[in-house]
């Protein structure tokens, strides 16, 4: 079956510092992953998505950048981190092939101060 | 382009009582449609689905939904609320054919009141 972890769960980070959330996806090849927020009262954001190794697509200008150096790995970065950056970070994945449904990871809490 | 619309972002049902959380959508296509339940502190978890064929759909803990597509619905049931149902809940559509973009809603808190 399929499994999906994100790491570290929780991350308290000055402003300024850097910033590297990881996320990894077994039991499947070449999913679609995804990076979402979730900041207070807001709902879920797109921050990127990729369909395969190499491949980033951003959905919101910001200082965030995402990296897929394998196929089911993926990274979320920031060389210096904002007060608004605080929040829920989910990772999630998705089978192209037929289910469409996404699943998403334990989630990562950010807190910059 | 599709979205989804949550109508009220907080609920409060007594326990033991109907839970009726609404989702309306637009999609210029056949829509695939989702509900997550969202614990605190965890991230989201697949409640049901709606892709081909009934569209009333069961799911986890005695969740249930029904597409309507003259309505454009999707609203998400549970004829008997549990403590344990507590918990944000989230509607999502990705449209059918080619590379679908999955599109949250803003999510409902539901409280359940002993």
């Amino acid at each position: 079956s399929q499994t999906i972890h994100q790491w570290p769960a929780t991350l308290v980070q000055p402003v300024g510092s850097p910033l590297s959330l990881e996320c990894t996806v077994e039991g499947t090849s070449n999913p679609n992953l995804y990076w979402y927020r979730q900041a207070a009262g807001r709902g879920l954001q797109l921050l990127f998505y990729s369909v395969g190794i190499g491949q980033i697509s951003s959905e919101v200008p910001q200082n965030l950048s995402a990296s897929r150096p394998q196929d089911r790995q993926f990274i979320l970065s920031s060389k210096k981190l904002l007060l608004s950056d605080s929040g829920f970070y989910l990772c999630a994945w998705r089978d192209k092939q037929g289910l469409n449904t996404i699943y998403f990871g334990e989630g990562s809490w950010l807190t910059v101060v | 382009a599709q979205s989804v619309t949550q109508l009220g972002s907080h609920v409060s049902v007594s326990e033991g009582a109907l839970v009726l959380l609404r989702c309306n959508y637009s999609s210029s296509v056949p829509p695939y449609l989702f509900w997550y339940v969202q614990y605190p502190n965890q991230g989201l978890q697949l409640l049901l689905k709606y892709t081909t064929g009934a569209t009333l759909v069961k799911g986890i803990n005695g969740f249930e939904a029904e597409f309507k597509k003259s309505e454009t619905s999707f609203h998400l049931t549970k004829p008997s609320a549990h403590m344990s149902d507590a918990a944000e809940y989230f509607c999502a559509v990705i449209r059918s054919g080619g590379y679908q973009k999955v599109t949250f809603g803003t999510g409902t808190k539901l409280q359940v009141i002993p």
